[in-house]
């Protein structure tokens, strides 16, 4: 079985400044991936980055980084310098890598507002 | 490149009523999935097909059903509707071939929001 924790329901943070948002997982599954999505009020699901579990280095795309630290099972979500644009929710997944194994298991996702 | 795209956006049902949703999956991907987000949650997994066959299927009952067809598109049904069915349905796509290997990106569409009165 898998499990994603949120624990941020809801973060506010100035225009421009970083912020981390938290993700903690456990899973039996020796080997998965990690993502996380953006969801606007518009409903849907944005692709924002991956970490694969055996990827030495951390993901990083554009202004967001995945912080992994696979010992503590955490995933934290980085975005450097933020928009008005990023206010959304946004959930972190994850999913065991085996073939055939699409399923997606999410957490309830951090409400983030950014403040101009 | 077309995306994962949903039909219809938004519809309202009477309870005791069936629904049929679609998705047509991103160019070049086999694999449909289909996830109920009710407010104020994280998406659940109800079931993925693949080559016209359901492959998994989450903690849903039978009153949920899909169907995909020969290219590749879905549909996903829901019978004797009840209120708590009023969800946003999510519909992603992947390839299944790449499915054990990391970095398989799963893509959603903008969702269908259903809604029982």
């Amino acid at each position: 079985a898998q499990k994603i924790t949120q624990t941020q329901p809801g973060m506010f943070v100035q225009e421009k400044e970083a912020v981390t948002l938290d993700c903690t997982y456990d899973t039996s599954d020796p080997s998965y991936g990690l993502f996380w999505y953006k969801q606007p009020s518009s409903g849907e699901m944005i692709f924002l980055i991956y970490q694969g579990s055996y990827d030495q280095q951390n993901a990083t795309e554009g202004r967001y980084s995945l912080n992994f630290q696979k010992a503590r099972k955490s995933a934290n979500l980085v975005i450097s310098a933020s928009q008005l644009g990023d206010s959304a929710m946004y959930f972190c997944a994850m999913r065991g890598l085996s073939f055939g194994n699409e399923k997606l298991t999410f957490g309830t996702g951090t409400r983030l507002t950014i403040i101009p | 490149d077309a995306g994962v795209t949903q039909s219809p956006t938004h519809l309202i049902k009477t309870r005791g009523q069936q629904v049929t949703l679609r998705c047509s999956p991103k160019s070049g991907h086999d694999t449909v999935s289909w996830y109920q987000q009710a407010l104020g949650q994280g998406p659940q997994f109800i079931f993925q097909y693949y080559e016209e066959e359901e492959r998994q299927r989450g903690n849903f009952p039978d009153r949920f059903s899909g169907h995909q067809f020969p290219n590749y598109s879905s549909e996903l049904n829901v019978n004797a509707l009840l209120l708590g069915d009023s969800a946003l349905y999510l519909c992603a796509s992947s390839q299944f071939r790449d499915s054990h290997f990391s970095g398989n990106t799963i893509y959603f569409g903008e969702g269908s929001w259903l809604t029982v009165v």
